[in-house]
């Protein structure tokens, strides 16, 4: 079955580490999103990727990077910058075509700073 | 800009009865509307989306939403409720007029009691 996959589930990071949360999917989707969710806050977008190579920053870009080397895979790097990294984060996809408009998610990875 | 508001934090309603859950929009062009559910500790699943056409949108689970253009509004409704439905849903906009950035409600959590 098609979809996104995202690991590890449950991430623990300590003060000063960069974690890396990966986001596969086998949609053949163009277009993959990585959110951020907190509590009472909905999702905040932290970087997008229409196509391979390319990617912008969202909302609250400052302290995480990301690269797209491969249609399939978004990594996202939480970096020491991050001050408040401990969130649920979420990462996403979508076909450019015009008859799909809607995401499928990941089932999400908790971060948890120790 | 684009902008959708949830103006409840938490619905309730008891088990058999119509709910609502409401929703605002604002985008510079036509809207792309959608709605997803997220169970605990889940990514968010996709309900049902307004492109165009109907203004009553029949999505998944018995929910169905109502465009209503000169309200700005895009109403997730059920004619009644299950306690399974208890949850967390967010709706999103899209604006036509180019991009593929969603932005999404803060969220509003349904409670249904046995």
């Amino acid at each position: 079955d098609g979809g996104i996959t995202q690991s590890p589930k449950y991430l623990f990071r300590k003060e000063g580490q960069n974690v890396t949360l990966s986001c596969e999917q086998n949609l053949n989707h163009d277009a993959m999103y990585w959110y951020r969710q907190d509590p009472g806050q909905g999702l905040r977008l932290i970087y997008y990727s229409q196509i391979v190579n390319d990617f912008q920053k969202g909302d609250i870009a400052e302290g995480y990077s990301v690269s797209r080397e491969k249609k399939e895979s978004f990594p996202l790097t939480v970096t020491s910058a991050q001050k408040n990294p401990t969130a649920f984060y979420l990462c996403a996809s979508t076909s450019r075509g015009p008859e799909r408009y809607g995401y499928t998610f990941g089932s999400g990875t908790r971060l948890t700073v120790v | 800009a684009q902008s959708v508001a949830q103006p409840e934090d938490q619905v309730n309603v008891a088990e058999g009865n119509p709910l609502t859950v409401k929703c605002t929009y604002s985008v510079s062009g036509n809207p792309y509307l959608f709605w997803y559910v997220q169970y605990p500790n889940r990514g968010l699943q996709f309900l049902l989306k307004y492109i165009t056409g109907d203004n009553l949108v029949k999505g998944s689970y018995g929910f169905e939403a109502e465009f209503n253009k000169s309200q700005t509004s895009f109403h997730l409704k059920k004619p009644s409720a299950l306690v399974s439905d208890s949850a967390l849903y967010f709706c999103a906009v899209r604006d036509s007029t180019g991009g593929f950035k969603t932005i999404f409600g803060a969220g509003t959590r349904l409670f249904v009691k046995a």
